[in-house]
């Protein structure tokens, strides 16, 4: 199975402030067709998850532009631009390249 | 408006069966793969069962092979998952997902005796 390895596991940041979470994975990402099927997704306390970038970088439907993604093969960034309330919960990374699909064991953005 | 809708979990003794589903609408269900994915309490999301837009193949996480059955009806636009032979360990919420496009709100299963 691909491992997905998230740091930091978590973190505390102030409203306004920017932050990155890593995802690296055991496997390279890139499937037979050229596309790297690693995503983004957010759960907010409570809630289901939303997604919030595909495809590496490719924004969700609705996603504000403060959230980008970057990366390539087994090692990718999110990366929030002025972080917001809204955006407190756990982000998870997933990869939908291999079976069994997998995800990081997420990371956990708090308020300072 | 796009919504997905699980209903059939509940509490069951070990060794039980138990069968899921998840009524879709506002999207053309038809043309996406969908999947099951699971959330222990206090854990993360283990993704547990895909199949394709047909229904033609299915997928499975080695866990759940041989006891838990992924199938969809198009024209009712439901997703389905069959579980039999429930371990306490498959206590979870299950969420129903086009993965990961959009997700249902989740539907609890408790396996104890």
């Amino acid at each position: 199975d691909v491992v997905m390895t998230q740091t930091p596991p978590s973190l505390s940041v102030a409203i306004g402030q920017s932050v990155s979470i890593s995802c690296k994975s055991s496997q390279s990402l890139e499937y037979s067709d050229g596309k790297t099927y690693l995503h983004w997704l957010l759960q907010s306390p409570g809630r289901s998850p939303k997604r919030l970038i595909y495809q590496v970088s490719n924004l969700g439907s609705g996603v504000p532009d403060r959230f980008s993604g970057t990366g390539s093969q087994k090692d990718f960034t999110l990366k929030i631009s002025r972080v917001e309330a809204e955006d407190l919960g756990v982000y998870y990374c997933a990869q939908t390249t291999h079976f069994p699909y997998t995800f990081g064991a997420g990371t956990k953005l708090e308020l300072k | 408006e796009v919504q997905m809708v699980e209903s059939g979990g509940g509490l069951v003794q070990p060794g039980r069966s138990l069968k899921l589903s998840c009524v879709a609408s506002g999207f053309i269900f038809s043309n996406y793969y969908m999947a099951w994915v699971r959330q222990a309490p206090t854990k993360g999301l283990e993704w547990v069962a895909s199949i394709t837009n047909s229904g033609g193949s299915t997928y499975y996480r080695d866990s759940v092979k041989g006891r838990f059955t992924i199938s969809r009806d198009n024209g009712k636009r439901t997703l389905y998952l069959q579980m039999d032979s429930l371990r306490p360990e498959d206590t979870a919420t299950y969420y129903c997902t086009n993965p990961w496009e959009r997700w249902g709100h989740g539907v609890m299963v408790t396996v104890s005796s």
